[in-house]
């Protein structure tokens, strides 16, 4: 199964600034990547798909790039809000996994 | 609006089996796959299984190979997941997800959570 590593698991910021949380395979997955985020008590909301399509709805403050096996998550401008733990996922071959998240948290 | 609706909390003994069911509406059932993903307390999302709503077709994880039954009622549009053998590291939040053509869920259901508890 490929695995999926994401850095750092914990991220401490203010509002206002730019965040960037990268996830690792452990092999090449083109640009099969999503990215979710999840709030305490809630399900997961998808962000971003493959690798860097923005989902209907989601502020463009979110971003993503990377192909192969380096991917980023990047917010552009932190708010209030976005608070939460965020996850990628890669798709390959009918298998699907997760990164362990990472958890942004005020500064 | 498209929604998937989950069945109600569960507390079940080891060894027994749970059933959670993911009533789909506001698309085309058959159109879409699904994805069963749990999460347990604390810990990463990690995915289950999934179904082809179409042909009924199936795809386990490795992990809960034996164990892990994926059904689906497409007259019910309705999803289900079977877990036997239960044992307390079971204890999590069960989510069904939809899946988009492209692969990733794009809908989740709200949770379902089982508790594996003697």
């Amino acid at each position: 199964d490929i695995q999926m590593t994401q850095s750092p698991s914990t991220l401490s910021a203010s509002v206002g600034d730019r965040v960037t949380i990268t996830c690792r395979a452990s092999q090449s997955i083109t640009n099969w990547l999503a990215w979710y985020q999840q709030k305490p008590g809630e399900a997961p909301k998808l962000l971003i798909y493959m690798a860097s399509s923005l989902e209907s709805g989601v502020p463009s403050r979110f971003s993503g790039s990377g192909s192969g096996t380096e991917f980023t998550l990047t917010i552009s401008s932190l708010q209030p809000d976005d608070f939460a733990t965020f996850y990628c996922q890669q798709y390959n071959s009918y298998s699907w996994t997760f990164g362990q998240g990472t958890k942004v948290e005020i500064k | 609006q498209v929604q998937l609706v989950q069945s109600g909390a569960e507390v079940k003994q080891p060894g027994a089996s749970v059933k959670v069911s993911c009533k789909a509406s506001g698309y085309t059932f058959t159109d879409y796959a699904m994805h069963w993903v749990r999460q347990a307390p604390g810990q990463r999302l990690e995915w289950m299984g999934w179904i082809n709503t179409g042909n009924a077709n199936t795809k386990y994880s490795q992990k809960f190979q034996g164990r892990l039954t994926i059904t689906r009622d497409a007259s019910a549009t309705t999803a289900y997941m079977e877990l036997s053998t239960l044992r307390s590291e079971d204890t999590a939040i069960y989510y069904c997800a939809r899946q988009h053509f492209l692969y990733y869920m794009d809908v989740w259901g709200k949770g379902t959570t089982v508790t594996v508890s003697s």
